[in-house]
């Protein structure tokens, strides 16, 4: 099964800009993988933030947006808020299974 | 309003059953994908299994973790989805999540635990 990697955690200023990355072990994420952003803040239960490389839903903050960087996919936050603190997760489809990464835990300071 | 809820969770032995349930509302289950996610108390999400949507082919997909134990299935008429959960062990422990990847929508969630 593929291993989806992400950073182990990562802070960032407030007012700052941040990208956190998605790889895959069987080599460059496209498009292909449906790339999917959630986040999670303690005792709640994870939200979608990215749809599919690069769609927002409607509650999606404007300040979010998703892309693919260097072979992988990559949720970049630009003027980060108190409120950003949480843990992220990305998601990668194959042709079957479904992966999630193991989380950046994302610390705003 | 897409919305999703899951109920059913509880206690259980191991090598006990249970089935957790998944209301959806604001959109037509057949037509959706949908996505059983865990996660364990402290870990990281994890993916459970999938079911298609009937127009393509109402397929089903599971992690190797579950295969052969869990089931997923959906009644199109009550717009329900189901997880069975059969021969659970310590290590299914977690809180389970239905959750549609298209309409972006997770439920709160429901806390399976499996102890002795």
């Amino acid at each position: 099964q593929a291993v989806v990697t992400q950073e182990p955690s990562l802070t960032v200023s407030p007012g700052g800009t941040v990208t956190l990355t998605c790889g895959s072990s069987t080599g460059a994420v496209t498009s292909g993988h449906y790339p999917h952003w959630f986040q999670q803040k303690p005792g709640q239960a994870p939200t979608t933030l990215i749809s599919e490389t690069s769609n927002k839903h409607s509650w999606t903050p404007a300040r979010f947006s998703g892309s693919l960087l260097g072979g992988k996919a990559a949720l970049t936050l630009s003027g980060a808020q108190p409120e950003d603190e949480a843990e992220y997760y990305c998601l990668l489809g194959y042709s079957g299974p479904v992966v999630f990464g193991g989380g950046t835990k994302l610390t705003v300071l | 309003e897409v919305q999703l809820v899951e109920s059913g969770g509880g206690l259980v032995k191991p090598g006990g059953s249970l089935r957790l349930s998944c209301a959806a509302s604001g959109f037509t289950l057949s037509d959706a994908w949908m996505t059983w996610v865990r996660q364990a108390p402290g870990k990281g999400l994890e993916w459970v299994g999938r079911i298609r949507s009937n127009t393509a082919g109402g397929t089903i997909d599971y992690a190797a973790p579950v295969k052969g134990r869990f089931t997923i299935s959906r009644d199109d008429s009550k717009n329900m989805l189901y997880l069975q959960m059969n021969s659970l062990i310590t290590e299914d422990t977690a809180v389970y999540y239905c959750t549609s990847l298209q309409w972006g929508r997770w439920g709160q969630g429901t806390l399976v635990t499996v102890s002795s």
